[in-house]
């Protein structure tokens, strides 16, 4: 059973650009969900987080946006910057599972 | 957040011998977990390292492929034991201080065996 479904699986935009990433989720259990970016050789760093008693978090130009009722949640990033080119992941998690379950990954270029 | 340190940070290893990656973090955490991850790929769950008592397995990994010792609250290891080429991946070690804080993770180690 796939958890967590992660899309687009890759994403390519120009710079200035505001790529999207979409995570769907079927556990209703959890309760906080973040976007990892990795960058190729690192290990994944937390980027933005998001609870669901808000529907919308914004740190910079990252936002997340939260649809609680469709159990989604998106990545969107404002005024795209080669530098942002990376593989980001979805990992939500809660209830008593502090695990955190993570998509695919969304491997983003940004083009100069 | 606590920064945590990988050791190796690459190897290449002969089919039949075992490795021990060996993760220090900077504050002591409660979580403790080992990732597998294939190039390109999502992350994979091994296992959650436990302070004071045995590691808890995820379906598809056991204790004698993959040993794991938690000794106290800032370090662990992971052993990826009688390797064949199909253990070639990438390991990580994350942390986090409590079960509803952030998880960080280590830059990793890239294992090939040969």
């Amino acid at each position: 059973q796939q958890q967590v479904k992660q899309s687009p699986q890759s994403l390519i935009v120009q710079k200035g650009g505001i790529p999207i990433i979409n995570c769907a989720y079927e556990n209703t259990a959890f309760d906080y969900f973040p976007w990892y970016q990795q960058f190729p050789g690192k290990g994944p760093a937390l980027l933005i987080a998001i609870r669901p008693d808000v529907s919308e978090k914004k740190e910079g130009r990252f936002t997340i946006s939260f649809n609680k009722s469709a159990k989604q949640f998106s990545l969107h990033i404002m005024d795209s910057q080669p530098g942002d080119s990376a593989t980001y992941f979805c990992a939500p998690r809660g209830g008593s599972n502090y695990k955190l379950t993570f998509g695919k990954g969304t491997l983003l270029t940004v083009n100069p | 957040s606590a920064v945590i340190s990988q050791k190796p940070s690459r190897d290449i290893c002969q089919r039949g011998t075992s490795l021990t990656i060996q993760c220090q973090v900077d504050s002591q955490v409660t979580m403790m977990f080992w990732y597998r991850q294939q190039p390109g790929q999502s992350l994979t769950l091994i296992a959650t390292a436990n302070q004071g008592s045995e590691a808890t397995y995820e379906s598809g990994f056991v204790i004698d492929k993959f040993p794991i010792s938690r000794p106290n609250l800032t370090f662990s290891t992971l052993t990826v034991s009688n390797m064949s080429p199909e253990d070639s991946s990438i390991y990580l070690c994350s942390a986090a201080e409590g079960m509803n804080t952030e998880a960080f993770f280590g830059q990793g180690t890239r294992l090939t065996v040969v």
